[in-house]
């Protein structure tokens, strides 16, 4: 089946970049989103087609993809955006999956 | 303003069977296709599958298959999740999430499901 790898953390000290990656086969021709998950609460979207941010979402949080990789980098990291981050996508028979999950720790 | 409220909690034997609902409010239930997605302790997020709120008509990913029904009932605006033979390693967090366009945009609060004897 159709897997989406992704580190399992990733540490930053406040106001500087973190960086998550997300690789996956079928991402050169399948948009990548990427979702935040805070302790004990359900997902929350934070960029949609690669590198769109929706409503009420701050600027820190932006995407790219190239190739296999999609990034979502967070530029100027505050304490809040301490949680596990989830990319997702679809495979070439348009099976949805979602990442294996990064925990983003902010110290 | 849309809003999927999910079901209590649940605490259910192995072999039992449990019932999730969602229901949805804020858009027309039967123009957007409707998401499970599993999350066991300490665990990542996975997609279970999806119903065409339209048709009734549900796909299941792998490994969904078998024990685990999605439902409607377009009356009262809900979808359901059924899972039968219930075992240790169901117990999870259950959510529903509505398909945006092309990706869960909307999340229910999840139901957490416990299987213990």
């Amino acid at each position: 089946s159709y897997e989406l790898t992704q580190p399992p953390s990733v540490s930053v000290s406040p106001g500087q970049t973190a960086r998550i990656t997300c690789s996956g086969d079928a991402l050169p021709k399948k948009y990548a989103y990427w979702y935040q998950q805070k302790s004990g609460q359900a997902p929350v979207l934070v960029i949609y087609e690669d590198s769109k941010r929706p409503s009420g979402i701050p600027e820190r949080f932006s995407g790219s993809s190239s190739g296999t990789m999609a990034t979502l980098t967070i530029s100027g990291a505050q304490v809040e955006d301490e949680a596990d981050y989830y990319c997702y996508s679809t495979d070439s028979s348009g099976n949805q999956v979602f990442g294996t999950g990064t925990k983003v720790t902010v110290l | 303003q849309v809003q999927l409220v999910q079901s209590g909690s649940e605490l259910k034997k192995p072999g039992a069977s449990v019932k999730v609902s969602c229901k949805a409010s804020g858009y027309t239930f039967t123009s957007y296709a409707m998401n499970w997605v599993r999350q066991a302790p300490g665990q990542g997020l996975e997609w279970m599958g999806w119903i065409n709120t339209n048709t009734g008509n549900p796909t299941y990913a792998q490994g969904f298959t078998g024990r685990f029904v999605f439902s409607l009932d377009t009356s009262v605006s809900t979808a359901y999740l059924q899972i039968s033979s219930l075992k240790a390693e169901d117990t999870a967090v259950y959510y529903c999430a509505r398909e945006g366009s092309a990706y869960p945009d909307y999340w229910g609060q999840g139901t957490l499901v416990t299987v213990s004897s």
